[in-house]
């Protein structure tokens, strides 16, 4: 297995307040990528990384925001938390054969 | 965004019986991956597929990559209760965006089991 945790594993906190949550990976891997899963939705990517200090937006990343200081470490921050974004949250990195990703165990986040 | 079609949303099977699910897309893919979710836990890779035509198995598992390169198929054999989980197909584009590393996603079957 991929050596990637998640921190914390899950969340409850209130509308409007800072969140981050944490991907830390040991298999010096260059891209991480941050994902949300809600029913009905599937997998949606939220921001990707390439490298450190290198980040792209992906297709939710809309009150989100990153950062990646060092190869293993990926941050996602909530800068204000909204209700919407109550979700389950991955981190995946890219390793192996090019596009292969493997995922973290999940943040279960709660806004209320 | 590119749409990966998965069907069926869901399967209720016996033990003992096959199955099978698939993806299609009206775009081409580089790359078909499967991976499977069981609850509360994150998706873990079963297959990946790099080639057209290409059939790889994983025990009791088979992946297709499609002639076309738009679509693959898994098959499970003599399934197990603990076969139940959601199953994902995800493909790579290509030249997807600023990286070649990005995934498109199926929204998932999910199967069932009976003992």
């Amino acid at each position: 297995d991929a050596g990637i945790t998640q921190s914390p594993r899950h969340k409850v906190t209130e509308t409007g307040t800072p969140v981050t949550l944490r991907c830390h990976q040991t298999e010096n891997h260059r891209y991480m990528y941050w994902y949300r899963q809600d029913p009905g939705h599937g997998l949606r990517l939220i921001h990707y990384s390439y490298g450190v200090k290198d980040t792209d937006k992906g297709e939710v990343s809309d009150g989100y925001s990153v950062s990646r200081s060092k190869t293993e470490d990926f941050l996602l921050t909530l800068e204000s938390a909204t209700s919407s974004q109550t979700s389950v949250y991955f981190c995946a990195i890219a390793g192996g054969r090019g596009n292969e990703q493997f995922f973290g165990p999940g943040t279960r986040l709660t806004v209320l | 965004g590119q749409q990966l079609n998965q069907s069926p949303q869901s399967m209720f099977i016996q033990e003992g019986e096959d199955v099978s699910m698939n993806c299609t897309s009206s775009s081409i893919f580089n790359t078909w991956l499967w991976y499977k979710q069981d609850p509360g836990e994150g998706p873990v890779l079963l297959i990946a597929l790099y080639k057209a035509g290409e059939l790889t198995s994983n025990g009791r598992l088979t992946a297709q990559f499609g002639i076309t390169r738009k679509d693959s198929f898994l098959n499970i054999s003599a399934s197990i209760p603990s076969d139940v989980g959601i199953y994902f197909c995800a493909g790579n584009l290509p030249n997807s965006g600023g990286s070649n590393y990005k995934l498109t996603f199926g929204k998932g079957t999910l199967l069932t089991v009976n003992p």
